[in-house]
């Protein structure tokens, strides 16, 4: 099974407009984190947000919040009010364990938003 | 500034030509970790690095070496580079705490014909 499920191929999103990206994970770790990475055609990798397990409340970071749902096993990214330059794929991940955890991050297939004007 | 910097960017090789691709941080990580990014495949680890001496497979490791003699240095060996292993090739470094965000190199792209 795999641990990281983003069911959006692609994503087509009028400028201005919110836009939610769809995660789902898969562990049995109680202590894990959640990531969202974006990708431009550039291709280099930048971090935009992090989730706790033990988080208690949802991330946020300017205009990119999680919404983070344990229960259910979601980490939705939302980015409020979208601009052309938030056009790029983007990839959520998992990394498992604690302190002195080995395991790298689990990454989903990602999602390709595409910010029309 | 911090950085974690992957050298070379491109590289166009032939099959069984010896290669490395060099990673170095600068922000005294203790994990460091190599990446293939495909199309339609997402990232997969290759290698990883706890701390000097201490490296461990990833989830596709065959074909390549790794070496941490270094805290800053982490390079990716090829030792016989075949067609399969064209990919993006990212390194990246963190400290050794699930809660950290990695951060990535820049990116090398290998061409291997």
């Amino acid at each position: 099974a795999q641990k990281i499920t983003q069911t959006q191929p692609g994503m087509f999103v009028q400028e201005k407009e919110a836009v939610t990206l769809d995660c789902t994970y898969d562990t049995s770790d109680q202590s894990y984190g959640l990531f969202w990475y974006k990708q431009p055609s550039s291709g280099e990798m930048i971090f935009l947000i992090y989730q706790g397990s033990y988080d208690e409340q949802n991330a946020t970071e300017g205009r990119y919040s999680l919404n983070f749902q344990k229960a259910r096993k979601s980490a939705n990214l939302v980015i409020s009010a979208s601009q052309l330059g938030d056009s790029a794929m983007y990839f959520c991940a998992m990394r498992e364990g604690t302190l002195g955890g080995a395991d790298g991050l689990t990454f989903g297939k990602g999602t390709h938003l595409i910010i029309q004007p | 500034e911090a950085q974690v910097t992957q050298n070379p960017r491109y590289l166009i090789t032939v099959t069984g030509k010896k290669l490395t691709v060099t990673c170095s941080q600068n922000m005294n990580h203790e994990y460091m970790s190599w990446y293939r990014q495909d199309p339609g495949l997402g990232l997969r680890q290759i290698y990883y690095s706890m701390n000097v001496e201490v490296t461990d497979k990833g989830d596709v490791p065959e074909g390549y070496k790794v070496s941490r003699k270094e805290k800053r240095n982490f390079p990716l060996i090829l030792e016989s580079p075949s067609p399969n292993q064209t990919s993006l090739y990212f390194c990246a470094s963190s400290l050794a705490y699930s809660g950290q965000p990695q951060h990535f190199g820049d990116g090398t792209r290998l061409s291997i014909l």
